[in-house]
């Protein structure tokens, strides 16, 4: 149980486009998911946490405008990283709490690699 | 100074060792505190998951929590070269949420 998908595993696009991460709760629903992003050798660094039905909340020094975040159902949150930029260029991984839990299950994660 | 600290390696040991990870932390608010497997190019994956001090096992694995000494550590008894991965800890103060803080990861390599 508590499996969490992402696709794509891997995108590449060109500076200035736009392109969007899925990250779907496989066999449970999810009120809640959470977007990190991860440099090589560096620690996972939390984005933003996303509730179903309402707005993410951002962390501290994310641009809300350009890593739009929807949670449209229990299942089903997308990132969309906007007017991409090489510096976004990164390892995006989602989880999700299962239940009142506090563990955090983890999607495979996708890589982004801007031109 | 990181409220969390991780030594990123890499250790290397043979088959059948015991491996010790640790973790230290300046935040005395932490609680909860979790230890991550990843493999390379994937997410991490929850092996070990512990409330305030304390150990917990869990098959070959087991995890400890000093909370005095603000340390935690993960070991991993009669290792397999399948164990060669990063390790992460994480933690979680009571009234933070969900927000976790991760250390940076330990690269283990067992070798055959």
């Amino acid at each position: 149980g508590a499996v969490v998908s992402q696709h794509p595993s891997w995108v590449i696009c060109k500076s200035g486009t736009s392109v969007k991460i899925e990250c779907r709760s496989l066999d449970f629903q999810a009120t809640t998911m959470f977007w990190y992003r991860q440099f090589p050798k560096q620690s996972l660094m939390l984005m933003a946490t996303s509730n179903e039905g309402s707005k993410a909340t951002y962390e501290q020094g994310v641009e809300k405008d350009k890593f739009l975040i929807n949670h449209a159902s229990l299942t089903l949150s997308t990132l969309t990283v906007t007017s991409a930029h090489p510096e976004d260029s990164s390892f995006y991984i989602c989880s999700a709490r299962v239940g009142v839990q506090y563990e955090q299950y983890f999607g495979p994660g996708t890589r982004l690699t801007v031109t | 100074q990181k409220e969390v600290e991780q030594d990123p390696g890499p250790l290397s040991v043979p088959e059948g060792a015991i491996v010790s990870l640790n973790c230290t932390y300046s935040n005395s608010a932490f609680q909860y505190f979790m230890w991550y497997r990843q493999y390379s190019r994937k997410g991490p994956e929850l092996l070990m998951y512990t409330y305030s001090s304390g150990n917990k096992e869990d098959g070959r694995f087991t995890a400890q929590v000093d909370k005095s000494s603000k340390y935690i550590s993960l070991f991993i008894r009669d290792s397999q070269p399948s164990d060669s991965a990063t390790y992460l800890c994480a933690m979680k103060e009571k009234s933070s949420g969900d927000k976790l803080t991760f250390g940076t990861g330990t690269r283990l390599a067992v070798r055959p």
